[in-house]
Order: structure tokens, then sequence, then C-alpha cells
């Protein structure tokens, strides 16, 4: 079985602009999750789609948004990009109902603005 | 509030050396699930265990193992005879429910372990 995938893996961009992220998640899995880790800490839980709907959300702004499309892949927008948006973004896949089994997160994309 | 606490930011050991990672966590959920990840440098968080409140037996697998204390809400982490290929950031997580079966998890701060030969 594949695990989760990403991509990019790294990205530059320029304060104001607008990013997409990439996320194919785990084969059987059909929830979607996506964190952002700063530089020396941990996560932090951004919102996580099921059945293409957005169902829990952290404390991001609006122009953080995602799609999650049918075959449960997964898309992370950031519009108007800020200095500190400069992050890991993480995502990761589960098994609705066997979250607490743990997900399976990928390699993440490490975003740059400038 | 939820929270982890990951007090030692960066360990250092020699190879073989046994090492303790240290988590607290505060919650006011009665039902609640802990986690240890590994991040090496290539980034992917790695499941390394899983315990839920009701079930506070240690454990242990190979060289490693999880001391689980409700009454002090901690979660430790030790690796016995440590090797070079354990260094890397480890975090401590608590799951926390959103509602309708949504799970996010709070994570500490990790702890950068380095192996040294």
């Amino acid at each position: 079985e594949t695990g989760v995938t990403q991509s990019p893996t790294h990205l530059i961009k320029t304060r104001g602009q607008q990013v997409t992220l990439r996320c194919s998640s785990q084969s059987g899995h059909n929830t979607v999750s996506w964190y952002q880790q700063a530089l020396g800490q941990g996560p932090q839980f951004i919102f996580q789609y099921y059945r293409e709907e957005e169902n829990g959300r952290g404390n991001f702004p609006p122009r953080f948004s995602g799609l999650q499309f049918p075959n449960y892949s997964s898309e992370l927008n950031v519009n108007a990009l800020e200095l500190d948006d400069s992050a890991l973004y993480l995502c990761a896949s589960s098994f609705r109902g066997l979250a607490n089994y743990g997900y399976t997160f990928g390699s993440g994309t490490r975003l740059t603005v400038v | 509030a939820q929270k982890v606490t990951q007090a030692q930011t960066e360990i250092s050991v020699v190879e073989k050396e046994d090492v303790t990672l240290d988590c607290v966590y505060e919650t006011r959920d009665t039902t609640y699930y802990l986690f240890w990840y590994k991040q090496p440098p290539s980034g992917e968080l790695v499941f390394l265990i899983r315990r839920n409140s009701f079930d506070e037996q240690n454990e242990i697998s190979g060289r490693y193992s999880w001391n689980f204390q409700k009454s002090t809400s901690s979660f430790n982490f030790t690796i016995t005879a440590s090797q070079v290929v354990d260094s890397a950031v480890y975090f401590c997580a608590l799951s926390e429910e959103e509602g309708s079966g949504t799970y996010k998890y709070i994570f500490g701060t990790g702890t950068r372990l380095k192996v040294l030969a």
C-alpha cells in the first residue's frame, strides 16, 4: 500500500501571492487533515476534510482553504501569503472512525514566503 | 484547555546510553488518546505508539518503552541502548475530538534527540 504523498516538496513564494499544495491520501483512507509546522514547533491543526467537506478547523484565518476530491486526494490553498506562513505543511490521512489509531503523515511541503 | 508539554528541547547522548523523553499533558476529557511520533530529517511524522486513557499498562517494543501515568498526566518514552539512527525530533501528541468523529492532534513542541557515535 502506498503512503501519503505530497507535492511539491519545496516552494518559494512572494508575500501576497497565492499557493496550492497537494496531497494524495494513503490507499483506503477517506479522511485528510492538514497541519502547519513552523520551524522549531510542533504541528498545528489547520483543518480536516471528509466526504469532500470541511468538518473541523483549527485557529487559522479563512485565507487558508482546502478541497477534497472524490478520490480522497486533497489541496490546501493559502491566499495573500504572509511571511509567517513560512512553514512545513503536513498532510495526514486516516480512515474515518479509526483516526484514534493514528494518522499516516506525508513528508510535507516546505513553503518559504519572501 | 488541552495542552502537551515537552520540556526537553534537545537531548544529546552517546550511543548505547538509555534516554527518556518526557511528556506532560492537560485535558478535560475522560477519554483521550496519546501518541508518540518520530520526525526524521526527511520531514514525515512516523507513528510510534498510541495509548488510550483507560490503558495504563506500560508497553515495550524492542528498544522502545513507554510509561503512562494518569496520576501525573505523563506519558514518557524511553529508548534503551540508543543508536545513531534514533537521532530525530520526537513529538508527543494528544487527540482531541472536535465533534462528529473529527479528531485533531495537539502536539508538543518536540524534543530533538542527538545520538553521538
